[in-house]
């Protein structure tokens, strides 16, 4: 399966631990995206990844979210000290290539299956 | 504050009935894209809008890009259980796809 592959599918965390989401782009995207969906809702843009560089967290919390796409490996999504208004559905998408000049790409999106975050 | 509004909300209908759902927005965008996301699943991407006026048909799936490209269209025929699903629309931003809050579409068989 070459899609973009989430882990894990479900995570339940106590208030105050951290959680760390992992998100690994299809095969040949070196574009990742996370997104957040609370129920009944659409997806609000977090922050936007190349390989080593975060180009847009335009959309993070500014305290305890963090996200990294390191050289090798999956891109990480890390949120220290959850309370329970970090409960949603965490999304990842990969693109083949960003638009020109910061224009999104009209390749649009492959998702993947999310990350939903219970805190308790 | 929502940049894209979509209509209706929520629909149910008959299977073999027709339909057509809505985005708006007072933003132009360079591209609209339309996705169907299932309970506990990712979203799926439909189709891509570049060109106002764009006409782009996907089997009973019909998709319009406002001559202004500031909003879209989905129109259904003939509607099936497996259309069931949230529709939602996304016009493309600086580094990022904004999203509108969805249209949950149920088709009873």
């Amino acid at each position: 399966n070459a899609g973009v592959m989430q882990n894990p599918r479900h995570l339940v965390r106590r208030r105050g631990q951290e959680a760390r989401l992992r998100c690994s782009p299809m095969k040949g995207h070196s574009h990742v995206y996370w997104y957040r969906q609370l129920p009944e809702e659409g997806l609000k843009f977090m922050v936007y990844l190349q390989k080593e560089n975060i180009i847009d967290e335009s959309g993070m919390p500014k305290e305890r979210f963090s996200a990294e796409f390191p050289k090798e490996g999956p891109s990480i999504l890390r949120i220290q000290q959850v309370v329970r208004g970090d409960s949603a559905a965490y999304f990842c998408a990969s693109s083949p290539r960003s638009g020109d000049r910061g224009r999104t790409s009209n390749y649009g999106y492959t998702f993947g299956s999310g990350t939903r975050l219970t805190v308790v | 504050t929502q940049l894209l509004e979509q209509s209706p909300q929520f629909l149910s209908i008959q299977e073999g009935e027709n339909l057509t759902v809505y985005c708006n927005s007072s933003s132009v965008f360079s591209s609209l894209q339309w996705y169907r996301q299932e309970p506990g699943e990712g979203p799926v991407l439909l189709v891509t809008v570049v060109t106002g006026g764009e006409v782009k048909k996907l089997k009973r799936l019909t998709f319009q890009f406002g001559d202004a490209r500031k909003d879209s269209s989905l129109h259904i025929t003939a509607a099936q259980p497996g259309d069931t699903g949230l529709y939602l629309c996304a016009g493309a931003g600086f580094n990022k796809f904004y999203f509108g809050s969805g249209t949950k579409l149920n088709v009873k068989p």
